[in-house]
């Protein structure tokens, strides 16, 4: 079983659309953490949220981790082309194992 | 100095040749990581190092062999791999303990012919 759920899995969008990808699971989680990963390259941590109902904005990005600390989500605002890439939601089953859902693989066109 | 790098880049080898993978970080994190990532996956753990000791190996098989020669430093060791194992390698590393978040190498670009 997947510890994380991410959807949608493909999403492909116009320039200045706004999307939300989703992170769920039915364990709690002491937190987790979003990467974004482009071809070729390991993923770079975006953000980490620790606290039940915690919001955090990165410029157009914003992250909110579910009050119970088992579900997450990633909101971009006016998505722009190089916004492209593979979005990846992460956390540990226990300390130093961490685990990664299935990705979103975002297209934004111009 | 905050990265972790990767060597090297792209590597072709055979099925009977043996090669190594490096990595190199000198942030002081003391909890290093490999993992794999085939086309269109998200990374699969394989092993992790805490304090330079092998802490989990997600039952990888042992033509994979890890080393963790010091702090800075952990190696993959490989060996008679099958065309399978072609994939991108990760190295990553962080704070030990830590509830944040790891830092991750460019990667090995793996082909196995």
């Amino acid at each position: 079983t997947q510890l994380l759920e991410q959807s949608p899995q493909f999403l492909s969008i116009q320039e200045g659309e706004n999307l939300t990808v989703y992170c769920n699971s039915s364990s709690v989680f002491s937190s987790l953490q979003w990467y974004r990963q482009e071809p070729g390259e390991g993923p770079v941590l975006l953000v980490t949220v620790v606290t039940g109902g915690e919001v955090k904005k990165l410029k157009r990005l914003t992250f909110q981790f579910g009050d119970a600390r088992k579900d997450s989500s990633l909101h971009i605002t006016a998505a722009q082309p190089g916004d492209t890439g593979l979005y990846l939601c992460a956390a540990r089953r226990n300390n130093n194992d961490m685990r990664f859902g299935a990705g979103t693989r975002l297209t934004v066109k111009p | 100095d905050t990265e972790v790098t990767q060597t090297p880049k792209h590597l072709v080898m055979g099925m009977t040749n043996k090669k190594s993978l490096k990595c190199e970080q000198h942030m002081g994190h003391r909890a290093m990581y490999w993992y794999k990532q085939k086309a269109k996956k998200p990374p699969e753990l394989m092993f992790v190092y805490s304090y330079e000791k092998l802490s989990i190996n997600e039952s990888v098989p042992s033509r994979f062999s890890p080393e963790c020669p010091n702090s800075s430093l952990l190696n993959l060791h490989l060996h008679a791999l099958q065309p399978e194992d072609s994939a991108l390698y990760l190295c990553a590393s962080s704070q030990e303990p830590t509830n944040y978040g790891y830092t991750f190498g460019s990667g090995t670009r793996l082909t196995v012919v």
